[in-house]
């Protein structure tokens, strides 16, 4: 079975500057999707950002992007230029085929003024 | 408006007393699933549904039902309720395979 970890609670980042929040996976699938999704207070489920393992590139979407390592299962997310908008609890999340998604337990972030 | 739609927002409830939180997707999607988030635990699947009349279980499916009677319209349902089924609850749906799933605004449910 899939899982995922997300060694990081709880991070906190200046406005303005750049932070990496960690995600490492296990499966033993060679195609597969990784996603980030952000949760506001609101709690919404948010797309922020998709990688499929079958690309090389990292993808960016804006301020962030990724570090998709696939031989180490790793992949982090980069924000850069924090803004207060994106304190949430950030989600990593594996799926096969587009239809399971496994998630780990999530990272809060909080962006300070 | 492209959306998946959930409700209540929010439900207390007492113990046994049956419920249903209903989720509809306007974006003639296959592919329905349901997750609870709680915390420390991320998000896990509870029912998935690939279309009409076609159901399965995901990871936590003990002390729930759905239905998929028609492709718009995914309920889960609570038949005797539980307090270790307190949680936020989402609904999401997704179209073509390699499209990444929408998510309803979730429903917070507290059972007494």
């Amino acid at each position: 079975a899939q899982t995922v970890t997300q060694s990081q609670p709880e991070m906190s980042v200046q406005e303005a500057e750049t932070v990496t929040l960690s995600c490492t996976y296990d499966t033993s699938e060679s195609n597969y999707y990784l996603f980030w999704y952000k949760q506001p207070p609101s709690r919404q489920m948010i797309l922020v950002i998709r990688q499929e393992a079958y690309k090389q590139q990292n993808a960016t979407e804006n301020r962030f992007s990724v570090n998709f390592q696939k031989a180490a299962k790793s992949f982090s997310l980069k924000i850069s230029d924090s803004q207060l908008g994106d304190t949430a609890m950030y989600f990593c999340a594996f799926s096969r085929y587009g239809n399971k998604l496994v998630f780990g337990a999530g990272t809060i972030l909080r962006v300070k003024s | 408006e492209a959306q998946v739609t959930q409700n209540p927002r929010y439900l207390i409830t007492v113990t046994g007393k049956k419920l249903t939180v209903t989720c509809s997707q306007n974006m003639n999607h296959e592919y329905m699933s349901w997750y609870r988030q709680d915390p420390g635990l991320g998000l896990r699947q509870i029912y998935y549904s690939m279309n009409v009349e076609v159901t399965d279980k995901g990871d936590v499916p003990e002390g729930y039902k759905v239905s998929r009677k028609e492709k718009r319209n995914f309920p889960l349902i609570l038949e005797s309720p539980s307090p270790n089924q307190t949680s936020l609850y989402f609904c999401a749906s997704r179209g073509v395979s390699n499209q990444p799933q929408h998510f309803g605004d979730g429903t917070r449910l507290s059972i007494l």
